[in-house]
């Protein structure tokens, strides 16, 4: 079966330096997004990409964070000044038709900031 | 606002029973609601997906249950296995645009030999 695939799965960083988390969705999937989750809380959405560009993002995805999808295949979310509240896990998924028809998750990567 | 609350929070049970975990959604309009399941330190996998229309959907030992009147929906479980012990995500979806998707707190099910 297809899957989503997310390196690192375990990231340690200093506050204050950059980080890119990367993902390679599944390969005729159109779709992609970012989510993180806290330890012990629910996930949250980040971030959705389609044709190129972001489609829409949340209230957390400020300035810090940005998105690329730099080749064909992968996918890739850039920290640029990790704080100590960025620790969490982060999710990529993608889809084929939107979030609707359901999509696929990464195994994760943890970010621990220091 | 969207909202969607997830009881009980954490729940344990002794392998071979059944138990049934609640989802209660504020979301409109509403396009679909799916339980995920995720293992600790993974991503959450798809377990079952139901739209407007359909108001039961089973996959293997888990049936979820949908009331689009109340807007209520169940994931029950029979006869638990050990390796269910994971959290149980209730995600609901918008419909229209990009249909936004909205994650529930989760249950915490531990099942215990």
């Amino acid at each position: 079966e297809p899957e989503v695939t997310q390196t690192p799965s375990h990231q340690v960083t200093q506050m204050g330096q950059e980080v890119i988390l990367r993902c390679v969705p599944i390969s005729n999937h159109l779709y992609f997004y970012w989510y993180r989750q806290i330890l012990g809380q629910k996930v949250e959405f980040l971030v959705s990409f389609y044709n190129n560009e972001i489609s829409e993002k949340s209230e957390i995805f400020d300035d810090q964070f940005s998105v690329e999808r730099p080749d064909g295949s992968n996918f890739t979310l850039k920290i640029r000044s990790t704080k100590l509240e960025d620790s969490a896990m982060y999710f990529c998924a993608s889809s084929y038709r939107g979030p609707g028809y359901g999509y696929t998750f990464g195994s994760g990567t943890r970010l621990t900031v220091v | 606002k969207n909202q969607v609350e997830q009881s009980p929070q954490s729940l344990i049970i002794l392998e071979g029973k059944n138990c049934t975990l609640q989802c209660n959604y504020t979301v409109s309009p509403f396009s679909n609601l799916r339980w995920y399941k995720q293992d600790t330190g993974r991503g959450p996998v798809s377990l079952t997906i139901m739209t407007f229309s359909e108001n039961t959907k089973s996959n293997g030992r888990y049936t979820a249950t949908l009331d689009a009147d109340t807007k209520q929906s169940s994931l029950h479980i029979t006869a638990s296995q050990l390796s269910d012990s994971a959290s149980y995500i209730c995600v609901v979806t918008l419909s229209g645009g990009y249909q936004k998707v909205t994650f529930g707190t989760g249950t915490k099910l531990q099942v215990i030999p």
